[in-house]
């Protein structure tokens, strides 16, 4: 049963460009949550998807923007890069429906982006 | 706005050393604490707490939850080298956002 996958692994961009991360939630799962991790941090919620639409967003700018596919995977778009969005992206992945509650987010390795 | 503080910041141990780690919080609709240990990259799920005085365990690993004093610890025994890493604690706010801390990097040395 494969876990929560990302790619790429790694990713350099100069400022001003556009990345597109991606994920594919553990198998049966429904909802897919995305983080950033700066380096010596916790991770901070950046959104979450269900059932193809933004269900929640944290504190982040309109150029981080995302997409949640029929198949449940999602895609975490960052247009304008600043050299404050180097960072590590975790996504995040859990079963939303029928659990009452009690969903626990299982997390991908990540993508560790750098922008020059 | 929700908050959670772990500490220590950083802890060295050695091998066979028992340690505590703390995580403190202020959230305004908690649901869950959830614990997670980060070596390299993903984190890793260790425990959910929900009621307060339950404490799980796993191994070497427990945890308990205090709702009214709102904070939690995990305790480690035994440490070994692969206990070695950083670790997450995190709130579930009931819309299933996880605010976390900033973490305590534990190093145990053999």
């Amino acid at each position: 049963d494969a876990g929560v996958t990302q790619s790429p692994t790694h990713l350099i961009k100069t400022r001003g460009q556009q990345v597109t991360l991606r994920c594919s939630p553990k198998s049966g799962h429904d909802t897919v949550s995305w983080y950033q991790q700066a380096l010596g941090q916790g991770p901070q919620f950046i959104f979450q998807y269900y059932e193809e639409e933004e269900r929640q967003r944290g504190n982040f700018p309109d150029r981080f923007s995302g997409h949640q596919f029929p198949n449940y995977s999602s895609e975490l778009n960052v247009n304008a890069l600043l050299l404050g969005d180097s960072a590590l992206y975790l996504c995040a992945s859990s079963l939303l429906r029928g659990q009452l509650g009690k969903n626990i987010q299982y997390f991908g390795a990540g993508t560790r982006l750098s922008v020059l | 706005e929700d908050k959670v503080v772990q500490s220590p910041l950083s802890l060295v141990v050695h091998e066979g050393d028992t340690v505590t780690l703390n995580c403190s919080y202020e959230v305004t609709n908690f649901r869950s604490l959830l614990w997670y240990k980060q070596e390299k990259k993903a984190p890793t799920f260790l425990f959910m707490l929900t009621s307060s005085g339950i404490e799980k365990k796993s191994g070497r690993l427990s945890s308990i939850l205090d709702k009214k004093e709102l904070f939690s610890i995990l305790n480690i025994t035994a440490t070994q080298t692969g206990d070695s890493a950083v670790y997450l604690c995190a709130v579930d706010n009931a819309g299933n956002m996880l605010t976390f801390g900033g973490g305590t990097r534990l190093m145990v040395k053999p």
